[in-house]
């Protein structure tokens, strides 16, 4: 079965240093992969997304993922935190050839001033 | 810019009352989703539509059940409202297509009920 696992429900990080957010999934051959931010009381709007192109995917806002089909992961990074990017993280993938979008329990980013 | 955009922000109901949820996108896009939030639980699927009349199951549907007569509108409607569908409700919507296109979504229509 298809399946999304965020390692962490909650990480802090000091402004100005790296963020990392881990993710790895388990699906069929070529899933898409996709990283969505949610800002308190705000709808979700999509970091970045993966589609069998480049493994190293660069998003909005400095961020980046990496897809590494060896360790079935995603993680997603930042080389320096701002206070903004406070908010909740949510990875996402999508079996190749289906409907359907399986979502990670998110995991809340803090940015300590 | 593109929208999603979902009828109330915020609704109180009481228990057994019938609810509908309204979504509508001005993207032209075919599939369109409704989802619950919940703490620690993330987003899970309620139903799903891929064509004007069509809709599909998703992980949750039990209490649920959907509407889509035209393209851009598609309704999630709580036949009798309980306690438990106290939650977070979120549209989205996806051009046609499978798995690769971004999905959309609106601000959420946080419901209480009562």
């Amino acid at each position: 079965a298809q399946s999304v696992t965020q390692l962490d429900s909650h990480v802090s990080v000091s402004e100005g240093t790296p963020v990392l957010l881990r993710c790895n999934y388990s699906s069929s051959y070529s899933p898409s992969l996709f990283w969505y931010v949610q800002h308190p009381n705000k709808g979700l709007q999509l970091l970045l997304k993966y589609t069998s192109a480049a493994t190293l995917v660069k998003g909005i806002n400095g961020f980046e993922a990496e897809f590494k089909k060896s360790e079935t992961s995603f993680h997603l990074t930042k080389p320096s935190a701002h206070m903004s990017d406070a908010a909740e993280y949510f990875c996402v993938v999508s079996p190749s050839g289906t409907y359907k979008y399986i979502f990670g329990t998110g995991t809340r980013l803090k940015v300590l001033a | 810019d593109v929208k999603v955009t979902q009828s109330s922000r915020y609704l109180v109901k009481r228990t057994g009352e019938k609810v509908f949820l309204e979504c509508v996108q001005d993207m032209d896009h075919e599939n369109m989703f409704w989802y619950r939030q919940d703490p620690g639980l993330g987003l899970r699927l309620i139903y799903f539509s891929y064509d004007v009349k069509m809709k599909e199951k998703g992980d949750i549907p039990e209490g649920y059940s959907v509407s889509r007569e035209k393209k851009e509108r598609f309704s999630l409607i709580l036949e009798s409202a309980s306690t438990n569908q106290t939650s977070m409700y979120l549209c989205a919507s996806s051009q046609g297509g499978r798995s690769y296109n971004e999905q959309f979504f609106g601000p959420g229509t946080r419901l209480t009920v009562l």
